[in-house]
């Protein structure tokens, strides 16, 4: 099956940092990336769909100065968290996939972050 | 705006008996999407149902997809406390391949 890759898995930093967490297809090019948000015991919450070489679309809500997502290429998608606060404390997951509409996402295995 | 609902939100079973999570779309679906989420682990894909009333099977999992195709089943025979986990149901939204997920049922298997 399709790998996707997010490096770091776990981060802990200190409140007003910024926070980068990269996410990789490592056998297909993915055309589209998305970033979930998830919460101890809840559902995913999209953040955002990202296409390569265009700007990310935000889901309502979702400060897209705070989250800076860049998808530079068809294989790597990051997500910036600017100035992080505690509240912003959460496990961030990508998934990607390829094709045109209603094609599975294959999902990373998150990232944990902290403020602290 | 499209919403997935999934019933129950909990559910706990003693290892052996049969479980059952139930999804409802508010909209119709082209498709219908199972994930597994191990607890602290992420998502994994499990099946994806596109015909109205298909039934699929995965050894003691069985996937059902609506008439109307606005909602779906997973029925897991015989529960092992391998399928712990929490199982998300997903529709396509009406443009792009983004997913609306529902909110989860979380299986609690005692041994």
């Amino acid at each position: 099956g399709a790998v996707v890759s997010q490096h770091p898995s776990w981060v802990i930093c200190k409140s007003g940092t910024s926070v980068k967490i990269e996410c990789r297809s490592l056998d297909f090019q993915a055309t589209t990336m998305f970033w979930y948000r998830q919460f101890p015991k809840q559902s995913l919450m999209l953040m955002a769909t990202s296409n390569e070489g265009s700007k990310a679309t935000y889901e309502q809500g979702v400060e897209k100065d705070k989250f800076l997502i860049n998808h530079a290429s068809l294989t790597l998608s990051t997500l910036t968290v600017t100035s992080a606060h505690p509240e912003d404390s959460s496990f961030y997951i990508c998934s990607a996939s390829w094709g045109t509409a209603q094609e599975t996402q294959y999902f990373g295995p998150g990232t944990r972050l902290l403020v602290l | 705006g499209q919403q997935v609902m999934q019933i129950p939100q909990y559910q706990h079973v003693q290892e052996g008996e049969d479980f059952t999570t139930y999804c409802n779309s508010s909209t119709t679906l082209s498709n219908i999407q199972w994930y597994k989420q191990r607890p602290g682990g992420h998502p994994v894909f499990l099946i994806q149902l596109v015909k109205s009333g298909e039934v699929k099977k995965q050894k003691r999992l069985t996937f059902q997809f609506g008439e109307a195709k606005k909602n779906s089943s997973l029925h897991i025979t015989a529960t092992q406390t391998t399928d712990v986990g929490t199982y998300f149901c997903a529709g396509p939204r009406n443009a792009g391949n983004m997913l609306t997920f529902g909110g989860g049922t979380r299986l609690m298997v005692k041994p």
